[in-house]
């Protein structure tokens, strides 16, 4: 079975500090890895997605995520966070089987302070 | 349309009672998925299309649940005999199928937020 796991339900940085938002992933075979975002009262943008072609993934909103197979992680980041990046993030994976149904973690909530 | 759309946005219901929830996925996208979040559960998978047929259906919580997809387009989630747990986010999301399909971007709606009094 393949499942997603995020750490800390909650995130909060200062406006312009780093931003990282942690997610690990169990899978028997290579996964496929997405972050998505969702703001209030709206549903979920991707912002990126891991599928295989290169270890560093780059997303909109000056976003990226590194895949570490070594420590089953694709941890996002993102060098200055802005007011407007205060959101609910959700980390998945693509099940192995034909349906690709989206596994989710259960999210982080990002705060922004000024 | 531009992206996927759901209605109605809010609805609020008694127990008991039958409810419809409508997705109009992107034109040309042949799956179709619906997901549920909660502040129990999280994100949680109930069904996915593709095309007309469901072979899927492993995430309804019930019998209560059903699903169908018509013309290949609209699908409609229904819950009979509605229970408070049944209070929820339901998001659609539609996708291509192209041969790279296990990363093909889903694609959500805004989600249909079901009260149940």
């Amino acid at each position: 079975a393949q499942s997603v796991t995020q750490l800390g339900s909650h995130v909060s940085v200062s406006e312009g500090a780093l931003v990282l938002l942690r997610c690990n992933y169990s899978s028997s075979v290579p996964p496929y890895l997405f972050w998505y975002v969702q703001y209030p009262n709206q549903g979920l943008q991707l912002l990126l997605k891991y599928t295989s072609a290169a270890t560093l993934v780059k997303g909109i909103n000056g976003f990226e995520a590194e895949f570490k197979k070594s420590e089953t992680s694709f941890h996002l980041t993102k060098p200055s966070a802005h007011m407007s990046d205060a959101a609910e993030y959700f980390c998945a994976v693509s099940a192995f089987d034909s349906s690709y149904k989206l596994i989710f973690g259960s999210g982080t909530r990002l705060l922004v302070r000024p | 349309g531009a992206g996927v759309s759901q209605s109605p946005s809010n609805k609020v219901t008694e127990k008991g009672k039958d409810v419809e929830l409508r997705c109009d996925p992107i034109s040309g996208h042949t799956a179709l998925y619906w997901y549920r979040q909660s502040l129990g559960q999280g994100l949680e998978f109930l069904i996915y299309f593709q095309g007309n047929s469901a072979p899927d259906k492993s995430g309804l919580p019930s019998d209560r649940f059903s699903a169908e997809r018509t013309g290949g387009s609209v699908s409609t989630l229904t819950i009979q005999r509605t229970q408070q747990e049944d209070s929820a986010v339901y998001l659609c999301a539609s996708s291509l199928r192209t041969s790279g399909a296990r990363y093909n971007e889903q694609f959500f709606g805004p989600g249909t937020r079901l009260t149940v009094l």
